[in-house]
């Protein structure tokens, strides 16, 4: 069974420092892995999503993504924060040619001037 | 293209009512999802559909029920309400050339009193 590890509830940056938020997931077969992005009283919206393509994927608003099998993670990074980017984040995967997803249980990203 | 639509926004139910949460989506996407969020828990799918007239369980299945009738539709029936109810809940749809990628409604908050 799939499963994602997303380490710290919340991290706190300062605007204008890297964002880096961690994603480890557990999948017996090739995954796709994806982020999403939920601001506050909205739904969610994909940031970027690995499908074995690149494995380094570059997303919407800065952010991208690093696939290394390996350690079996997909972290979240963004050069330089912004106010903007204050918001939750989850993890999520699904095996390839399967539509469910299967989230980790999110990091709130704080952002502080 | 309104995308992904989920009525009511907002709902307080008393233990043991029932109600239906309406989803509907525009892109004629052939697999929709419910899913449910909770503090600290992420998301977690409920139900999901591959098509019209074809329904499966997904992680937390119990105290709710599902139909896709059409390939638009896909409401969420609670039978008799329950305080451990009280959630977001959201909706998704997405394709088989979406490469899994689901596009999420804004969901409907519900309070079980």
């Amino acid at each position: 069974a799939q499963s994602v590890t997303q380490l710290g509830s919340h991290v706190s940056v300062s605007e204008g420092a890297l964002v880096l938020l961690r994603c480890n997931y557990s999948s017996s077969v090739p995954p796709y892995l994806f982020w999403y992005v939920q601001y506050p009283n909205q739904g969610l919206q994909l940031l970027l999503k690995y499908t074995s393509a690149a494995t380094l994927v570059k997303g919407i608003n800065g952010f991208e993504a690093e696939f290394k099998k390996s350690e079996t993670s997909f972290h979240l990074t963004k050069p330089s924060a912004h106010m903007s980017d204050a918001a939750e984040y989850f993890c999520a995967v699904s095996p390839s040619g399967f539509q469910k997803l299967v989230f980790g249980t999110g990091t709130r990203l704080l952002v502080s001037p | 293209n309104a995308g992904v639509t989920q009525t009511p926004k907002f709902q307080v139910l008393k233990t043991g009512q029932s109600m239906t949460l309406q989803c509907a989506q525009d892109m004629n996407h052939e697999y929709m999802s419910w899913y449910r969020q909770d503090p600290g828990m992420g998301l977690r799918l409920i139900h999901y559909s591959v098509g019209a007239g074809i329904t499966d369980q997904g992680e937390v299945p119990n105290g709710y029920n599902v139909s896709r009738s059409t390939t638009e539709d896909f409401p969420l029936r609670l039978l008799s309400a329950a305080p451990s109810q009280t959630s977001v809940y959201f909706c998704a749809s997405n394709n088989a050339g979406s490469g899994n990628t689901q596009y999420f409604g804004p969901g409907t908050r519900l309070t079980v009193l």
